[in-house]
């Protein structure tokens, strides 16, 4: 799997977009970024996940550059709610698929 | 949906003592995963089921580590004997054919004394 790098640390005010940044420089053709967090004392969450194109769900957005070497997960309206540690991974989703969780950006929405 | 459920959510035990976890994993998810997490870190995999069969668990420390999925649902992960260093969080995880996400548990919280 490729190897992903992130900012140890983050802070956002409540009510303004978050947009936590994710390089994977090696990433190949087939593979996915997938994006966790995991709030204190929960396991982690799946948020969302994409190839090359840019997908938006119900909790966030995921913007990956045209040469998908790296991405933006954007929470458009963070709320305290949304303090947790978020975690960018690169997989190909295929018969082995295993996520390899780094350490994440600690990110924390203050008010 | 009841999601993935864990238990016990916190033991403590002594050095050298056994301990065993027990997941019952999302109903109908084939694939069903035992990561554990040290304090500060991203969780580790530890085993990945595949229905009842481990077809992964190179990670699993073996010498004191054994894991189980009868009839491919409920899975146990035991540890005999305990060590201080095995203090962390151990967390299961299920999902169907690997797409679409894992679901994760609550962990339990494993304290060695």
């Amino acid at each position: 799997d490729a190897k992903t790098t992130q900012p140890t640390s983050m802070d956002c005010a409540e009510g303004r977009a978050a947009n936590l940044p994710c390089n994977h420089s090696t990433i190949s053709g087939n593979e996915y970024v997938y994006w966790y967090r995991q709030i204190h004392s929960q396991g982690p969450q799946y948020i969302i996940h994409g190839l090359k194109n840019n997908e938006t769900n119900e909790m966030a957005s995921l913007i990956i550059t045209e040469d998908r070497k790296s991405s933006t997960l954007i929470l458009p309206h963070a709320t305290l709610r949304d303090t947790a540690v978020y975690y960018c991974i690169v997989n190909d989703g295929g018969s082995n698929y295993k996520l390899t969780f780094g350490k994440g950006t600690l990110l924390t929405v203050n008010p | 949906e009841a999601g993935v459920v864990q238990s016990p959510r916190y033991k403590i035990i002594e050095k050298k003592q056994p301990v065993a976890f027990w997941c019952n994993p999302i109903s109908g998810h084939n694939t069903l995963y035992w990561y554990r997490q040290n304090l500060g870190q991203g969780p580790e995999l530890l085993i990945r089921y595949e229905n009842e069969e481990a077809v992964d668990d190179s990670q699993l420390p073996k010498d004191r580590f054994s894991a189980e999925r009868l009839k491919g649902v409920d899975s146990t992960l035991k540890i005999q004997p305990a060590e201080l260093g095995d203090s962390a969080v151990y967390l299961c995880a299920s999902s169907l054919f690997g797409i679409s996400g894992y679901t994760f548990g609550s962990g339990t919280r494993l304290t060695v004394v």
